[in-house]
């Protein structure tokens, strides 16, 4: 079964600070893609940024970039420089081709807090 | 463009009560879903629609039901609250079917906030 994890449930830290939140999924699809979204205090859901299974360059975008290692199984997440505009729910996501009918596959999400 | 539109925002039922969210989309996505968020286990599936007419079970589906009369609206009927189905509800779409359908970016309303007492 497909399965996301996101073993830090809640990350504090100084403005300025690099942090990093962690992914692990799990599947049997050889194609499967990769989701981040955000979703600050408002409640809404943002879309961050999609990888597919045959990509594994690192991604950046600003002050944020993405780990994606399929030897690991880890799709992890960096924020550089935060700022206590970053804080916010982070959820990490999958969708597979065969398993699962193509169903989007959450992770239980990291409560990250910048503080100034 | 307004994307996906949830209404009510807030809402608050007594147990045994009935209620109706809505959930419409102008995008002409094929995909459509519903999902529950509860503190700590993100982001659950309640149902989901590969189109007008189609409906599928999720993981959590008991005490929930759906139907897909248009492309537009995938509206998720509580036949009668429970307390346990207090939680935040999410309705999204996304383009696409079969395998395309995984690649494709799903778009989330922003949400109902539904207490059941």
């Amino acid at each position: 079964a497909q399965k996301v994890t996101q073993a830090q449930t809640e990350i504090s830290v100084v403005e300025k600070e690099d942090v990093t939140l962690d992914c692990v999924y799990e599947t049997r699809d050889t194609t499967y893609y990769l989701f981040w979204y955000k979703q600050p205090p408002s409640g809404e859901l943002v879309f961050l940024i999609r990888r597919n299974s045959f990509d594994e360059q690192n991604e950046i975008s600003g002050r944020y970039s993405w780990n994606f290692q399929k030897s690991t199984s880890s799709f992890n997440f960096t924020i550089t420089a935060s700022q206590v505009v970053d804080s916010a729910v982070y959820f990490c996501a999958l969708s597979g081709i065969m398993e699962y009918g193509n169903k989007l596959v959450f992770g239980a999400g990291t409560i990250l807090r910048v503080k100034s | 463009n307004a994307g996906v539109t949830q209404t009510p925002k807030f809402q608050v039922l007594k147990t045994g009560q009935s209620m109706t969210l809505q959930c419409a989309q102008d995008m002409n996505h094929e995909y459509m879903s519903w999902y529950r968020q509860d503190p700590g286990m993100g982001l659950r599936l309640i149902h989901y629609s590969v189109g007008a007419g189609i409906t599928d079970q999720g993981e959590v589906p008991n005490g929930y039901n759906v139907s897909r009369s248009t492309t537009e609206d995938f509206p998720l009927r509580l036949l009668s609250a429970a307390p346990s189905q207090t939680s935040v509800y999410f309705c999204a779409s996304r383009a696409g079917t079969g395998g395309v359908l995984a690649k494709n970016i799903q778009y989330f309303g922003a949400g109902t906030r539904l207490s059941v007492l």
